[in-house]
């Protein structure tokens, strides 16, 4: 059973556009994470959201998590080609144990 | 501050045979996290240790096994390999607390290619 959604799983766009991944669950979760990964190395944090309602942003990117802590998205701003990866949505159930999405292979073309 | 290090990073194995990964986890970080990476299932959960006890385990067969070391080091084993056991195989640490938010923290992984 997959506890994780994400949406859209792959997504290529011009440079300067707007995009949106989302991460959907039935599941309440204690915390959710987001990851990027590049080809050839690990997943690489790029935020925690702990609090339900929470929005963060880094630069171009904002992150928001659901009310209920069950989704959260993942908004780019004038997507450059740097973006380009794969993001990865992951949802801490307890203490050691986080479920991740199937991710969404991003490629922003010049 | 050192990362999280995999030996090796490739290795070629064929079926039948076993093979044995190790995971240096970022100093201070009591939990180890191992997780199987494939094209078709994406980041599948296989086991997480905690000051050398296994406190998680996912949905893999037996033929997969872990331990963790005193000093937080951890090795994982795949013994009678198969063609489906090809896969990039990553190690996370973290803290591993029981409240507050654990975040993961990967190495670059271990490819492993059966043939």
């Amino acid at each position: 059973t997959q506890l994780l959604e994400q949406s859209p799983q792959f997504l290529s766009i011009q440079e300067g556009e707007n995009l949106t991944v989302y991460c959907n669950s039935s599941s309440v979760f204690s915390s959710l994470q987001w990851y990027r990964q590049e080809p050839g190395e690990g997943p690489v944090l790029l935020v925690t959201v702990v609090t339900g309602g929470e929005v963060k942003k880094l630069k171009r990117l904002t992150f928001q998590f659901g009310d209920a802590r069950k989704d959260s998205s993942l908004h780019i701003t004038a997507a450059q080609p740097g973006d380009t990866g794969l993001y990865l949505c992951a949802g801490e159930q307890w203490a050691g144990k986080s479920t991740f999405g199937d991710g969404t292979t991003l490629t922003v073309k010049p | 501050k050192a990362g999280v290090t995999q030996t090796p990073r490739y290795l070629i194995k064929t079926r039948g045979q076993q093979v044995t990964l190790s995971c240096s986890p970022i100093s201070g970080h009591r939990s180890v996290s191992w997780y199987q990476q494939t094209p078709g299932q994406g980041l599948q959960f296989l086991f997480e240790y905690f000051s050398e006890t296994q406190r998680n385990k996912g949905n893999f067969p037996g033929r997969f096994s872990g331990r963790q070391f005193s000093n937080s080091r951890s090795e994982m084993n795949v013994s009678t390999l198969e063609l489906g056991d090809s896969a990039l195989y990553l190690c996370a640490s973290s803290l591993g607390q029981l409240t507050g938010a654990n975040v993961l923290t990967f190495g670059a992984g271990s490819r492993l290619t059966v043939l």
